[in-house]
Order: C-alpha cells, then sequence, then structure tokens
C-alpha cells in the first residue's frame, strides 16, 4: 500500500520555467493537499481540495495552479517558477476535511530549486 | 501572527533525559490538537493526538489547557530516535477551511 506519491523527488529549474508536480493517493481519500515547508517558516497550505471536483486556495497560493484531475490525483502548477518558490513541497490527503481526528498523510516531498 | 506558536528550540538533551515541549495557540475555536515527528528531510508523521483530559502513549504524554490556550509534549527517558522536530497542529472545524494550522516546529537532538 503506497500512501501518498510524490513525483518527482528532486527538481532543479531555470527562473521563468514551468513545471507540474504530481500527487497521487491511494487510500480513497476525499480531500487533498498541497504544502510548502521553508527553514523556520513550518508547513504552509497553498492549495487544497476538499473533494473531487473542488479545488480552494490556503495561505500561500500565488504563483501556484492546481488540478484535481479524479479523486486519487491531485498536482501542482508552477507556470512561471520564481527562486522564492525554491521550497519543499508535500502532498497530503485525509479522508474528508472537517473531521479533526484523522491524521494527515504525507507523501515522501519534492525538494524544488529554481535558480 | 501564526496560529499556533512553538519555541523552535534547539533543545539538546542527553540519553534518558526527560524534556518538554509547550505549544500556544491564538485560536480559542480551534477543537483538536496533534503533534507531528518530523526526521530530517522527510514527511512529517503524526505521532500523538491530544485530548482535554491528557494522553499517554508509552514514553510519550500529550496535554491541553484550553484556559490557557497552550499544548504541551513531554517526552520521558529520551532515547536517541526521538531525535527529530516535534511539530504541534492545531484543526479549527469551525474556519472557512476546517483545516490543519501548523506550528514552525521545535527541534530535538538527543546525545548519547
Amino acid at each position: 500500500n503506497a500512501g501518498v506519491t510524490q513525483t518527482p523527488k528532486f527538481q532543479v529549474l531555470k527562473t521563468g520555467q514551468s513545471m507540474t508536480l504530481q500527487c497521487a493517493q491511494d487510500m480513497n481519500h476525499n480531500s487533498m493537499y498541497w504544502y510548502r515547508q521553508d527553514p523556520g517558516m513550518g508547513l504552509r497550505l497553498i492549495y487544497y481540495s476538499a473533494s473531487e471536483g473542488t479545488t480552494d486556495k490556503g495561505e500561500v497560493p500565488n504563483g501556484y495552479n492546481v488540478s484535481r484531475l479524479n479523486k486519487r490525483e491531485f498536482s501542482l502548477r508552477l507556470e512561471s517558477a520564481a527562486p522564492s518558490q525554491t521550497s519543499v513541497y508535500f502532498c497530503a490527503s485525509t479522508p474528508r476535511m472537517r473531521t479533526g481526528d484523522q491524521p494527515q498523510h504525507f507523501g515522501d516531498g519534492t525538494r524544488l530549486s529554481i535558480l | 501572527r501564526k496560529e499556533v506558536e512553538q519555541d523552535p528550540g534547539p533543545f539538546n538533551v542527553p540519553e534518558g533525559a526527560t524534556v518538554a515541549f509547550n505549544c500556544t495557540y491564538s485560536n480559542s475555536a480551534s477543537q483538536s490538537f496533534f503533534w507531528y515527528r518530523q526526521d530530517c528531510r522527510k514527511e512529517p508523521k503524526l505521532l500523538m493526538s491530544v485530548y482535554s483530559s491528557g494522553n499517554e502513549d508509552g514514553r510519550f504524554t500529550a496535554q491541553l489547557n484550553r484556559a490557557s490556550q497552550y499544548i504541551s509534549l513531554l517526552i520521558r527517558d529520551s532515547k536517541l530516535s526521538d531525535s527529530a522536530t516535534y511539530l504541534c497542529v492545531g484543526y479549527d472545524r469551525g474556519s472557512t477551511l476546517g483545516r490543519l494550522y501548523f506550528g514552525r516546529g521545535t527541534q530535538l537532538t538527543v546525545w548519547p
């Protein structure tokens, strides 16, 4: 049982390039999330998808777009990468939102560097 | 101001020591709390949920003080393998997002 799978694990981009981070979960969870983690900042929510077919902005959505392709997959796109987007990106899922006792299941993370 | 505030540490303790972390939260409507553990360059993983009455799991004890709006994590008989960053997390079901708020994390190093 893979849980939450993110690809790629590492990526180096040049400023202005675009790329898509992929995330898939095999736990039949309804809700999925994208976070970024920077030193001294903790985890910050970029976008989330409460259920298939819906997406909403989190704390730091600027510069990103998302697609909830189906129940399993939730992708994060950087249209024009900037050095400020250098970070570790985590995808997570929960059975559904508004259930406070459900732990978030995280993927391994994608380490993204933008030069 | 962040919803959840933690002392970033680092805490450096010898094996066998008892160490405690505190975390304060600003939103009194927050209804659930958790401690996550994150190893270096790894994803966060749930360590414990925090209940009003306090809960214990082996060497770990978590407590919630709603009056003072803080959460604590106590680790007894520290092991080398406890070295990690501990994230305090709050959940606000009443918020628009109904989502989790992560603290910045407290770094713990246990030395032999």
